[in-house]
């Protein structure tokens, strides 16, 4: 069935450092994939999608393009800033299907 | 447009009981889906819905159920509760069922079983 594999946390990072959080997916067909970004005490939040090869999604700075070849999409920043501090999830959603298919979720840790 | 609403927000209940949440979707999204929360499991799928009927369950036992009513308000009932049932219970509205439609997550309810 269909998987999504994120790099395990926490990750503490010096503000406006690089980000990066590696996500690979399992997946018949041709998926689309998400980040999502769930604040403390809060719901989650979509913070960019790809529905297709090499399409690269954006928001609020965040980048993660879309790679078939390599079945990834991980996730950037190029400068973090200590109010992206959260837990990020990868997910993925199969061609036909209902459900999103989450990571175990990856905690950011931005410090002054 | 208001968010995705969930209530209520927190919940302690203890074995044996049951329970039943709600959600209510953005206005005009028909489909609700529902998800458990756990720090040794993740995020996993519960059901979905879409105009009142269940298109897809995830691999829960069948005291986990829901319903959908006509004005898209979902509600979850989890019944005979163990501790292990304890988690937040996310509720998502999109517009349409599957696809890569957009799914707006409500801020959950947190279900704590004694």
């Amino acid at each position: 069935g269909d998987s999504v594999t994120q790099m395990e946390g926490p990750v503490t990072l010096s503000e406006e450092a690089f980000l990066t959080i590696n996500c690979t997916y399992t997946a018949t067909g041709y998926p689309s994939l998400f980040w999502y970004v769930q604040y403390p005490g809060e719901g989650l939040q979509l913070l960019l999608k790809a529905t297709k090869a090499d399409d690269k999604g954006s928001n609020k700075g965040f980048e993660a393009t879309y790679r078939k070849e390599t079945t990834s999409f991980h996730l950037e920043k190029g400068s973090v800033q200590v109010s992206d501090s959260a837990v990020y999830f990868c997910a993925l959603k199969g061609a036909g299907s209902y459900q999103l298919t989450f990571g175990k979720g990856t905690k950011l840790s931005v410090i002054p | 447009k208001a968010g995705v609403t969930q209530t209520p927000r927190y919940l302690i209940k203890t074995r044996g009981q049951q329970v039943t949440l709600s959600c209510s979707p953005i206005s005009g999204h028909r489909s609700v889906s529902w998800y458990q929360q756990t720090p040794g499991q993740g995020l996993q799928f519960l059901f979905e819905y879409f105009s009142e009927t269940q298109r897809n369950k995830g691999n829960f036992p069948g005291r986990f159920s829901g319903r959908q009513f006509s004005n898209s308000r979902s509600e979850m009932n989890v019944s005979t509760l163990e501790l292990g049932d304890s988690a937040l219970y996310l509720c998502a509205s999109s517009l349409r069922s599957g696809g890569a439609n957009e799914q707006f997550f409500g801020p959950g309810t947190r279900l704590t079983v004694l």
